[in-house]
């Protein structure tokens, strides 16, 4: 079966210090690949997707960025992060070739003080 | 950008009773999906339509795909306290890219 992995579950950073956080997908192969960014009660909102390795598409101009260096391995990175930058972020996949649905990992809680 | 209108945005119910919530658009979609979310955590898929008119259930849960691909109703008998979390109605364009609606908010009093 699929499974998405997805860390830090919680993180604490200092404005101006570097971000990376990592998703993984095991028991799939060439899946697309999303990060969403959830503000505190609101919707998601998407940030990125990958249809393939090196393969980024970004949706809304920030301070972050997303790469793909493997099949199955999305990374949203920030070389200085902004208060701004606060929120729960989520890692999603899909397959290709037959929709079943997005699945989403369990986020990031990342708070930037 | 497409848009999503989700309501309501939150409610309460009592125990036990049916709850309603739907998602409109000015869109047409050709997948509707309905996502739960639980506090801290990723949502999860719930129901998935794929044609227009189509009704689905999962125990408790019903969702329909509208007749004019505009819309989306999820319906939840007997609510329990477990039913708790924000539900996200999302509907995927003929582009392939996902929408997500605001989300609607369901608190149970116990």
């Amino acid at each position: 079966s699929q499974t998405i992995h997805q860390w830090p579950a919680t993180l604490v950073q200092p404005v101006g210090s570097p971000l990376s956080l990592e998703c993984t997908v095991e028991g799939t192969s060439n899946p697309n690949l999303y990060w969403y960014r959830q503000a505190a009660g609101r919707g998601l909102q998407l940030l990125f997707y990958s249809v393939g390795i090196g393969q980024i598409s970004s949706e809304v101009p920030q301070n972050l960025s997303a790469s793909r260096p493997q099949d199955r391995q999305f990374i949203l990175s920030s070389k200085k992060l902004l208060l701004s930058d606060s929120g729960f972020y989520l890692c999603a996949w899909r397959q290709r070739l037959k929709f079943y649905g997005y699945t989403f990992g369990s986020g990031t809680r990342l708070t930037v003080v | 950008g497409q848009q999503l209108n989700q309501s309501p945005q939150s409610m309460f119910i009592q125990e036990g009773e049916d709850v309603s919530m739907n998602c409109t658009s000015s869109s047409i979609f050709n997948t509707w999906l309905w996502y739960k979310q639980d506090p801290g955590e990723g949502p999860v898929l719930l129901i998935a339509l794929y044609k227009a008119g189509e009704l689905t259930s999962n125990g408790r849960l019903t969702a329909q795909f509208g007749i004019t691909r505009k819309d989306s109703f999820l319906n939840i008998s007997a609510s329990i306290p477990s039913d708790v979390g924000i539900y996200f109605c999302a509907g995927i364009n003929a582009g392939n890219m996902l929408t997500f609606g605001g989300g609607t908010r369901l608190m149970v009093k116990p």
